[in-house]
């Protein structure tokens, strides 16, 4: 199994705050890496794709990089709306999400 | 617009069965890869179960052999069957649209959820 290990599992910031959460696959999973945000009580919503493809409608302050065993997820400019909790996801080997990033504010 | 609903979900005992249900409108089922993910409370996201358009499934070892997806293409929707509930399958059932790129796939589009809780 590919275990995905997100940090950290959370992280307190400001509006306007950039901020970097990093995910770490447990062996190469080339580009085959997606970001959610969640938000309480509610279905996750898809930000990235591949690693580094923004979903349609989704703000570009939302950036995603990396490959192969090591990405990050950074959001720029950061919003009252985007304190929520990011999840990583694989899909090279059966699929995996990682554990979570709260962000709060 | 593509919109999905679970159904299904509730209290059932230790050892129990339970089929969730998820209808689908503006998509077809059966031409979809679909999935389903469930979060037990407090905690993170799981992959459950995935029908390939093709028909092929896959699950994590968690379910093996307890949990099986299928379709009914004439209701358009999409069902999880799990037998030999434990408690930690207590959960928020979601079920979800994967799409398929080059290889890869991501969940785009998914349901409300619906609440499992396997108790005495």
């Amino acid at each position: 199994d590919i275990q995905m290990t997100q940090s950290p599992s959370s992280l307190s910031a400001s509006v306007g705050d950039t901020v970097t959460i990093t995910c770490r696959a447990s062996q190469s999973i080339n580009t085959y890496l997606n970001w959610y945000q969640q938000k309480p009580g509610k279905a996750p919503k898809l930000l990235i794709y591949g690693a580094s493809s923004l979903q349609s409608g989704v703000p570009s302050r939302f950036r995603g990089s990396g490959s192969g065993t090591d990405f990050t997820l950074t959001i720029t400019s950061l919003q009252l709306e985007d304190f929520a909790t990011y999840y990583c996801q694989q899909s090279h080997i059966a699929r995996t999400f990682g554990q979570g990033t709260k962000v709060e504010i | 617009e593509v919109q999905l609903a679970e159904t299904g979900g509730g209290l059932i005992q230790p050892g129990g069965s339970l089929r969730l249900s998820c209808a689908a409108s503006g998509l077809t089922v059966s031409s979809n890869y679909m999935s389903w993910v469930r979060q037990a409370p407090g905690k993170g996201l799981e992959w459950v179960s995935i029908i390939y358009s093709g028909g092929s499934t896959y699950y994590p070892e968690s379910v093996k052999g307890r949990f099986t997806i299928s379709r009914d293409n004439s209701k358009n929707t999409l069902y999880l069957h799990m037998n030999s509930l434990r408690a930690e399958d207590t959960a928020v059932y979601y079920c979800a649209r994967a799409v398929v790129i080059t290889g890869m796939d991501y969940f785009d589009c998914w349901g409300q959820g619906t609440l499992v809780t396997v108790s005495s």
